[in-house]
């Protein structure tokens, strides 16, 4: 079975300095990777994704990830956050055949002023 | 506006009782998906559909059932066999390949939170 493993349940993190939210896949077969983000009492929404290609993807507020097959990990990270990046971010993991999606247990970022 | 549309944002319900949560969407895709929201527990599959008029279970479908006679209407009941149905419940659809794979994201509902009292 494939699972997603987010390693940190919360990540409290002072404004403008660098953040990475740390994210394992198991898998023996090709995945997509995801990172959706939400904020309270909403649904997620899509920060950015790796489907095949250059490894590092980035998303239009600052937020990049790199796909590392031989660590079969896709850390999130921002050099310099933000009050507004105060959100849960939880990490996904779809295998190209068969259409469904498996998540983490998201991670509770808190930009600290 | 193309989009997701859930209703009612907030419901409550008394034990013993069946709920109906709604699941629009106008975005033509193939493939929706009901899932549950826990604290610290992330997203669990509830039902997912492929197709009009088929649907399949998925990690957490005891207490549940779904309905799929349109494709673009997903409606979740919440069974008074569900014994523990409070939670968020999150609606999303995606648009499968020609040949049922993957080809991008799930798009979101803004979600209902069911409580019972």
């Amino acid at each position: 079975a494939q699972s997603v493993t987010q390693l940190d349940s919360q990540v409290p993190v002072f404004e403008e300095a660098p953040v990475e939210l740390r994210c394992n896949y198991s898998s023996s077969v090709s995945v997509y990777l995801f990172w959706y983000v939400q904020y309270p009492n909403q649904g997620l929404q899509l920060l950015l994704k790796y489907l095949s290609g250059s490894t590092l993807v980035k998303s239009i507020n600052g937020f990049e990830a790199e796909f590392n097959k031989s660590q079969t990990s896709f850390h999130l990270r921002k050099p310099s956050v933000h009050i507004s990046d105060t959100a849960e971010y939880f990490c996904a993991a779809g295998r190209n055949t068969g259409n469904q999606f498996y998540f983490g247990t998201g991670t509770s970022l808190t930009v600290i002023p | 506006d193309g989009g997701i549309t859930q209703s009612p944002k907030y419901l409550f319900r008394k034990e013993g009782q069946n709920v109906t949560l709604s699941c629009e969407q106008n975005l033509n895709h193939d493939a929706m998906y009901w899932y549950r929201q826990d604290p610290g527990q992330g997203l669990r599959l509830i039902y997912y559909s492929q197709i009009v008029n088929d649907f399949q279970k998925g990690d957490i479908a005891e207490g549940y059932s779904v309905s799929r006679e349109k494709k673009e209407s997903f409606p979740l009941t919440v069974t008074s066999a569900q014994k523990n149905p409070t939670a968020f419940y999150l609606c999303a659809s995606s648009q499968p390949g020609l040949a049922g794979e993957n080809t991008g994201e799930l798009f979101f509902g803004e979600g209902s939170r069911l409580t019972v009292l």
